[in-house]
């Protein structure tokens, strides 16, 4: 049973251009959650979603970011205009059911803005 | 929102020896995690402690929870140079069934000397 799938691992993008991290949440999971990893800081969480639903997005920043997850295909996280501080590490989890469930956690995508 | 925050930042040991980490929280919480995290890797989910539970052990690990200081300990017994990691605690807020995040602390790396 493959864990959790996050790609690409390593993206580089140069400023104003646009960043898109995909997660394939566990087989027969349909709760995902993205975070984000600072430098040198803890993970903070971003965004909770199931299937076609946004649950809670209170970590997103207000612009330039958005998550989706389809009926069908991966979770997107995507970042539009990206800045140098958007640099980060970005995990996604995903669970069997949502409240209080173990999450499970990709690999992550490390994200370069140049 | 809450923090976990993990004490003390870095922490290094002789193989063989125990280590123990803390985590101390500010608000009530459903459950409390701990996950590792191997240099550039994703995060390994380690133990799940519920609210009222008190102590729980996985092999190695033993997990305490004390509500009553917001507070829970990591205890790795007989350390492996393996070992060596960050050590992230995450708590489950008890919103009321309100947001799936977990909230993680800033780590502590684990040092593990041969």
């Amino acid at each position: 049973n493959a864990g959790v799938m996050q790609n690409p691992r390593h993206l580089v993008r140069r400023r104003g251009q646009e960043a898109r991290l995909r997660c394939s949440p566990m087989k027969g999971h349909s709760h995902v959650y993205w975070y984000r990893q600072l430098p040198e800081e803890g993970l903070k969480f971003m965004v909770y979603l199931q299937k076609e639903n946004i649950i809670d997005e209170s970590g997103m920043p207000k612009e330039r970011f958005s998550a989706e997850f389809p009926k069908e295909g991966p979770s997107i996280l995507r970042i539009q205009q990206v800045v140098r501080g958007d640099s980060a590490a970005y995990f996604c989890a995903s669970s069997l059911t949502g409240y209080y469930n173990e999450q499970f956690f990709g690999p992550g995508t490390r994200l370069t803005v140049l | 929102s809450q923090q976990g925050e993990e004490d003390p930042q870095a922490l290094s040991i002789q193989e063989g020896e125990n280590a123990t980490m803390n985590c101390s929280y500010k608000t009530s919480i459903n459950n409390l995690q701990w996950y590792r995290q191997n240099s550039g890797r994703g995060l390994v989910h380690l133990i799940l402690i519920r609210s009222n539970e008190r102590e729980k052990h996985s092999g190695r690990l033993r997990v305490t929870l004390d509500t009553s200081k917001k507070s829970s300990s990591l205890l790795i017994t007989a350390s492996r140079a393996a070992d060596t990691a960050s050590y992230f605690c995450a708590t489950d807020a008890d919103s009321g069934g309100g947001a799936d995040g977990l909230t993680f602390g800033k780590g502590t790396h684990l040092i593990i000397q041969p």
